[in-house]
């Protein structure tokens, strides 16, 4: 049972462009999430979170949105840059467990 | 600050032994998290330690265990080692208080079991 989703495995876009990611959720009871980027042979990187009372929260060029009727969260990254090519992994938890359920994450390559 | 410090980066052991793998977390943080990274499973939970107590515990059988001790150090242990172990490990610490849960993440220790 995948609590946490990411549908599209990989993305590819333009540098300079928006970078859209997104993961969706089934349990409803997450309270907390996070985006975070992976390089290969190193640990994930955190990013960005989002806690469940609000809807959108930004930091620099990233920016999370969360829309908890649809259980759905995007990252938007503006503007993409070469060095953003990663595996992004969204992630949940629920009443402040250090306990996170993450999604299968998407690669995201940044094109010249 | 330092960041999380896992030791070995590399591992082998064959099937049938055991592996300890050690995690030093980031000056200040109580909580320890561990997690296996699969191609086919992705990252998942294995437990969670806080003062010396295992707080969390993910869905993995019991030959699966940790510890921490008082200075926040922890370390995992993996006995009877199967083919199907062979994973990244990755240590994670956190601060705690609140609903924020960001976890700081090492590089992991690669363990190959043949």
């Amino acid at each position: 049972d995948q609590q946490v989703k990411q549908n599209s495995p990989s993305l590819s876009v333009q540098e300079g462009r928006i970078s859209i990611l997104n993961c969706d959720y089934t349990n409803s009871m997450f309270d907390y999430f996070l985006w975070y980027k992976k390089y290969p042979a190193e640990g994930p990187t955190f990013l960005i979170s989002i806690s469940s009372i609000k809807d959108k929260n930004e930091d620099g060029r990233f920016t999370v949105f969360l829309n908890k009727s649809a259980k759905h969260l995007s990252l938007h990254i503006v503007p993409s840059q070469p060095g953003d090519s990663a595996v992004y992994f969204c992630a949940a938890s629920f009443q402040g467990a250090q306990k996170l359920v993450f999604g299968q994450g998407t690669r995201l390559t940044i094109n010249p | 600050k330092a960041g999380v410090t896992q030791t070995p980066r590399y591992l082998i052991k064959t099937r049938g032994q055991q592996v300890t793998l050690s995690c030093s977390p980031i000056s200040g943080h109580r909580s320890v998290s561990w997690y296996q990274q699969t191609p086919g499973q992705g990252l998942q939970f294995l437990f969670e330690y806080f003062s010396e107590t295992q707080r969390n515990k993910g869905n993995f059988p019991g030959r699966f265990s940790g510890r921490q001790f008082s200075n926040s150090r922890s370390e995992m242990n993996v006995s009877t080692l199967e083919l199907g172990d062979s994973a990244l490990y990755l240590c994670a610490s956190s601060l705690v208080g609140g609903m924020e849960v960001e976890a700081f993440f090492g590089q992991g220790t690669r363990l190959t079991v043949v």
